[in-house]
């Protein structure tokens, strides 16, 4: 079974610069979630969908990210206009929906803005 | 507010003895916990789970221990290997919320 793809792996990009990251999940699994670790820390929920439908993004800084998940199956991640501080790692996981099912993680996307 | 903690940022174990990662949290209405492992430039891969209505579960090397009412986990290895030297990180969410709130790390160093 193929695990969670993202990419790109790296990504550097100048301030006030757009930025996407793109996430395919396990087949099979309807939930999805982004995530953004800064250095030294664990991951933080950005976003988390069920099939197409953003269930919870009280943590997504909504007035310069964005994401999607159109058809339910892989998602993008925005971020217009990039700054300094957006310098992390975006993790995408995905897991099946259902009680005390695991979450699995994708390799991140590794962000440097200069 | 810190609802998952992991207070040693570090750890270093001889190979072959027990490495003990503990994990402390603060919402008594999680009830679902893991443990990931991560190595540089990978994303955490899970290693082992417990839910609340256990108090110990166990795979191979690998034992996690939960006391609910010192609201405090352990993630035991043993013996411990080189290999397993990564950035642990516990996880810990509520059973349908399917939202999981993860501490800041262990750097365990197992050394030959």
């Amino acid at each position: 079974e193929a695990g969670v793809v993202q990419s790109p792996r790296y990504k550097i990009i100048e301030k006030k610069q757009p930025v996407a990251f793109w996430c395919n999940p396990i087949s099979g699994h309807n939930t999805l979630y982004w995530y953004r670790q800064n250095l030294g820390q664990g991951p933080e929920l950005l976003i988390r969908y069920e099939n197409e439908e953003a269930v919870d993004d009280s943590q997504l800084p909504k007035d310069r990210f964005s994401a999607e998940r159109l058809k339910g199956v892989d998602s993008t991640l925005k971020i217009q206009p990039a700054e300094l501080g957006d310098s992390a790692v975006y993790l995408c996981a995905s897991r099946r929906t259902g009680i005390q099912e695991t979450q699995y993680f994708g390799p991140g996307t590794r962000l440097l803005v200069l | 507010d810190q609802q998952v903690k992991q207070n040693s940022p570090s750890l270093s174990v001889q190979e072959g003895r027990i490495s003990i990662l503990n994990c402390d949290y603060t919402n008594s209405m999680f009830d679902y916990f893991l443990w990931y492992k991560k190595y540089p430039a990978e994303g955490p891969t899970f290693l082992i789970s417990i839910s609340s209505i256990k108090d110990k579960n166990e795979d191979g090397r690998f034992t996690v221990f939960l006391n609910k009412s010192a609201k405090h986990l352990s993630l035991h290895i043993v013996p411990s290997q080189p290999g397993d030297s990564a950035v642990y990180f516990c996880a810990a969410g509520g059973s349908g919320t399917y939202k999981y709130i993860f501490g800041t790390g262990t750097r365990l160093k197992v050394l030959a």
